[in-house]
């Protein structure tokens, strides 16, 4: 399996609250990718990145921002968390070279009540 | 818009059986990748196949594709209960390699 972790595995949080979503990867991998996955249903890219200080928007519109200052850091931040954010978010990484397969971490499955 | 779609979404098979699942995509790729995804983990990458290829086999394993139906289709040949998972097609487009994901065949092997 790919070396890339997320933390917390789970979250349930009140509504209203700042989270923040940690995604590092060991391989050193400059592509970064957020998704957004609903139980039973196709992931939707929130947010990738290029390499440090790259970032832009995925094709699903987010109220979420990210951030890469390290290769291998790419947290996803809420900065007031409501119950539509419910879901789980999965990160990944990739070689930057083209046909290359995305490695992905095991998810923070988040819960604002 | 979508790039995959799988098809069943559901399929539920004998240990030993073959399973196969079907996938469609919209706009033109430059690969196309299925991916496995176990109850509450994240996606594994099982296989690639490149816009120029027609079919790659891995293990037990076996992909084609084919770009004038816009399809492609992955066997899993003498099936085990632990292939149970959802797999997902992906097509990677663009300059850029994005990946766009189909909805998933939820995949049940009985034991």
């Amino acid at each position: 399996e790919a070396d890339i972790y997320q933390t917390p595995r789970y979250l349930v949080i009140g509504t209203g609250k700042k989270i923040t979503l940690e995604c590092s990867q060991t391989m050193g991998h400059d592509k970064m990718y957020w998704y957004q996955q609903d139980p039973g249903m196709e992931l939707h890219l929130i947010h990738y990145s290029y390499g440090v200080n790259s970032t832009e928007k995925g094709d699903l519109s987010s109220e979420s921002t990210v951030s890469r200052i390290r290769t291998e850091h790419f947290p996803l931040t809420l900065e007031s968390a409501r119950p539509s954010h419910t879901s789980q978010y999965l990160c990944a990484s990739s070689d930057p070279r083209g046909n290359q397969p995305q490695h992905f971490g095991d998810g923070t499955r988040l819960s604002i009540l | 818009s979508q790039q995959g779609e799988e098809d069943p979404q559901a399929l539920s098979i004998q240990e030993g059986e073959n399973a196969t699942m079907n996938c469609s995509y919209k706009t033109s790729i430059n690969n196309l990748q299925w991916y496995r995804q176990n109850s509450g983990r994240g996606l594994v990458h099982l296989i690639l196949i490149r816009s120029n290829e027609r079919e790659k086999h891995s293990g037990r394993l076996r992909v084609t594709l084919d770009t004038s139906k816009k399809s492609s289709s992955l066997l899993i040949t003498a099936s085990r209960a632990a292939d149970t998972a959802s797999y997902f097609c992906a097509g990677s487009g663009g300059s850029n390699y994005k990946l766009t994901f189909g909805k998933g065949t939820l995949l049940t092997v009985n034991p």
